[in-house]
């Protein structure tokens, strides 16, 4: 059974870089495409980018200037760097596996609140 | 960029009832379309993919329809475990997500 989890401070001050890492496990990393999205609370869902094993990356349009999406294949890790974050990137991000090619999302992490504020 | 609208928001019905959600895309998306439920506290959980094609352990109650720029959720007959919320996402450039539809108790 693939599992994520997400692991990052919950804290993070305006201006700064929002980093999370997401853990892999029940599957290796060097196969489908791993991603971010992201849920204001309250609102619905955002998504962030994605990331190819082989390091390919696609990133949402309105997010991709501050958006970084890295994978560590040894450590079966992907990573999220938001940078120069506001209050309005306050948010439960979620790691994410999505089937070939990017397509649907077929199992997520449990999601980790991330709160900007000085 | 692809804009996904969903209706209604919000949908009130009684177990039993059977319930529509509707999906549309501001351009066509072939049937490259999902629908995930939500609940409160919960990541989402995968329904549908391909537009039509139920994901395994999901009850057979779900399906799904449509193609181009329409489609729709059916919930045959909405059991006490669907009260949720329900979102569709289209994967034919980029990624994006309706607004969601919360269905709740009537």
């Amino acid at each position: 059974q693939v599992q994520l989890q997400e692991s990052g401070p919950g804290l993070v001050k305006p201006s700064e870089t929002l980093s999370l890492t997401c853990t892999v496990s029940g599957d290796s990393i060097s196969s489908y495409y791993w991603s971010w999205i992201r849920q204001p609370p309250g609102k619905g869902l955002e998504w962030i980018g994605y990331i190819y094993y082989s390091g390919s990356t696609n990133y949402n349009p309105s997010l991709k200037s501050r958006v970084t999406i890295s994978v560590d294949t040894s450590k079966n890790q992907f990573s999220l760097k938001l940078s120069s974050v506001t209050a309005a990137d306050t948010a439960v991000y979620y790691c994410a596996r999505a089937q070939v090619l990017g397509t649907y999302i077929d199992y997520w992490g449990q999601g980790t609140l991330v709160t900007v504020s000085s | 960029d692809i804009q996904m609208t969903q209706s209604p928001s919000t949908l009130s019905a009684s177990v039993g009832d059977r319930v529509t959600i509707t999906c549309r895309a501001s351009q066509s998306i072939s049937t490259w379309l999902a629908w995930y439920q939500q609940k409160p506290g919960k990541a989402p959980k995968l329904l549908i993919y391909k537009a039509s094609s139920l994901e395994s352990g999901v009850p057979s109650r779900f399906s799904g329809s449509g193609s181009g720029t329409e489609f729709t959720l059916t919930i045959s007959s909405l059991q006490p475990d669907d009260f949720a919320t329900y979102y569709c996402q289209q994967y034919n450039s980029y990624w994006t997500f309706g607004q969601g539809t919360k269905v709740e108790i009537k």
